[in-house]
């Protein structure tokens, strides 16, 4: 069975700091699909960024990059420029590229962003 | 193109009620899951279901839960007898496809149970 592990529950950072939450998860397949979302107080989930497994170049969405690194099963969001609307919750999660296939997430990390 | 959407946003019942939680999927989706997310807790999987077939409950209690997906309307989470324990957020996702398509969100139902 997959699981997703983040080991941060709560993290703060300055505004225009850099802050980088980690994720690693398991999993005995080599195709799959993992993902970052974004629960903010309002509680609607949104993506953030995603990474195919089988892509070596980490995926990159405007101030937000990932570190994937498939041999150790880590996949951490990097956030810069940090800014008071990046409070929320973040989510990592995982899919498997079957058909049919539920996300798996993690249990997630508080980020806090003050000024 | 609205985005999901689910109703009731809050809903309220006593121990032994049922809740019906429903759940329009983006326009154009065809796939609909169920999560539920419990304090201080991440989404845990529910239900996958394409219309009129449930692909994969395995995260579904076995009692008390039920969940349906018509040809016509929406998707429809039930939970008879309510406890509190099932108090919690449920958040319905819709795809286009399953697997590798992102996944989008409603803006969750609470479900307080007193």
């Amino acid at each position: 069975a997959q699981t997703v592990t983040q080991s941060q529950p709560e993290m703060s950072v300055q505004e225009a700091e850099t802050v980088t939450l980690s994720c690693t998860y398991d999993t005995s397949e080599s195709n799959y699909y993992l993902f970052w979302y974004k629960q903010p107080p309002s509680r609607q989930m949104i993506l953030v960024i995603r990474q195919e497994a089988y892509k070596q170049q980490n995926a990159t969405e405007n101030r937000f990059s990932v570190n994937f690194q498939k041999a150790a099963k880590s996949f951490s969001l990097k956030i810069s420029d940090s800014q008071l609307g990046d409070t929320a919750m973040y989510f990592c999660a995982f899919s498997l590229n079957q058909a049919g296939t539920a996300l798996i997430f993690g249990k997630g990390t508080t980020l806090s962003v003050s000024s | 193109n609205a985005g999901v959407m689910q109703n009731p946003r809050h809903l309220v019942r006593r121990r032994g009620q049922e809740a019906r939680l429903r759940c329009s999927p983006m326009k154009g989706h065809s796939h609909v899951y169920w999560y539920r997310q419990l304090p201080e807790e991440g989404l845990k999987f529910m239900v996958y279901l394409q219309k009129e077939n449930i692909i994969d409950e395995s995260g579904m209690p076995k009692e008390r839960f039920s969940a349906e997906f018509p040809k016509e309307g929406p998707s429809i989470l039930r939970i008879q007898q309510v406890v509190r324990g099932d108090s919690a957020a449920y958040f319905c996702a819709s795809s286009r496809l399953a697997g590798q398509e992102e996944l989008f969100f409603g803006e969750g139902s609470r479900l307080t149970v007193l």
